[in-house]
């Protein structure tokens, strides 16, 4: 099946600083979402971007499909940034698949 | 925005009793899913449903688990006979038609503690 790996698997910023998280998958795709978990457990759509690039205020996320990859763009990191960042890809039909995550955590 | 509903937000039970976890997708969605989510770990796909009838399972759904929507609005997973390894974050999802049959929004999910 589809590998996604995201990377880095773990980060800590200082807040207000900028970050670049990245997510690889093994095959092409026709969809690509970014979700935030946040410290609740709840998970919640950034990104719909199966190519190109969309900004929703201090977030950004480009993909790449022709390269297999997505980054996504926290500028001016705040504390409720904090929680894990998923890339999902589907396989086959409206599936999808989850890479690992970042869990990402902003200090004050 | 149209949200998917869920519930309960968190439920406790003993091994080998029965769950039921409600779901309210978005009105005009046609897809329908079920996700887990063991603590510390990968979100992963379980179920998916289209038109009354389970379109895609992966390994994970065996025969204690199970699917219905039964009236119009409401979405269920049910597991027959709980397990302590059932403990996990269970969250549903639903998506519209054509181009928007891509787009999963999920809800805030339900957990699950099996004790």
């Amino acid at each position: 099946g589809i590998q996604v790996e995201q990377s880095p698997p773990d980060l800590i910023l200082q807040e207000g600083a900028n970050s670049t998280l990245r997510c690889n998958f093994s095959d092409s795709v026709n969809n690509l979402q970014w979700f935030h978990q946040n410290p609740w457990g709840q998970l919640i759509n950034l990104f719909y971007i199966p190519s190109g690039t969309k900004q929703n205020g201090r977030l950004s996320a480009t993909t790449v499909a022709t390269e297999r990859y997505s980054l996504l763009y926290i500028s001016s990191s705040q504390t409720t940034d904090s929680g894990v960042y998923f890339c999902a890809v589907p396989p086959a039909g409206n599936m999808l698949t989850f890479g690992g995550g970042t869990r990402l955590m902003v200090k004050p | 925005e149209p949200e998917v509903t869920q519930t309960p937000s968190h439920q406790v039970t003993q091994m080998g009793q029965e769950v039921i976890l409600r779901c309210v997708p978005i009105s005009n969605h046609l897809y329908f899913y079920w996700y887990r989510q063991i603590l510390g770990q990968k979100v992963e796909f379980l179920v998916s449903f289209y038109n009354n009838e389970i379109s895609e399972k992966s390994e994970i759904f065996d025969d204690q688990f199970s699917v219905e929507r039964p009236d119009g609005s409401n979405f269920t997973l049910k597991i027959r006979s709980t397990k302590l390894e059932d403990s996990a974050m269970y969250f549903c999802a639903s998506s519209g038609q054509g181009p928007g049959a891509n787009v999963l929004t999920f809800g805030a999910g339900s957990r699950l503690t099996v004790l």
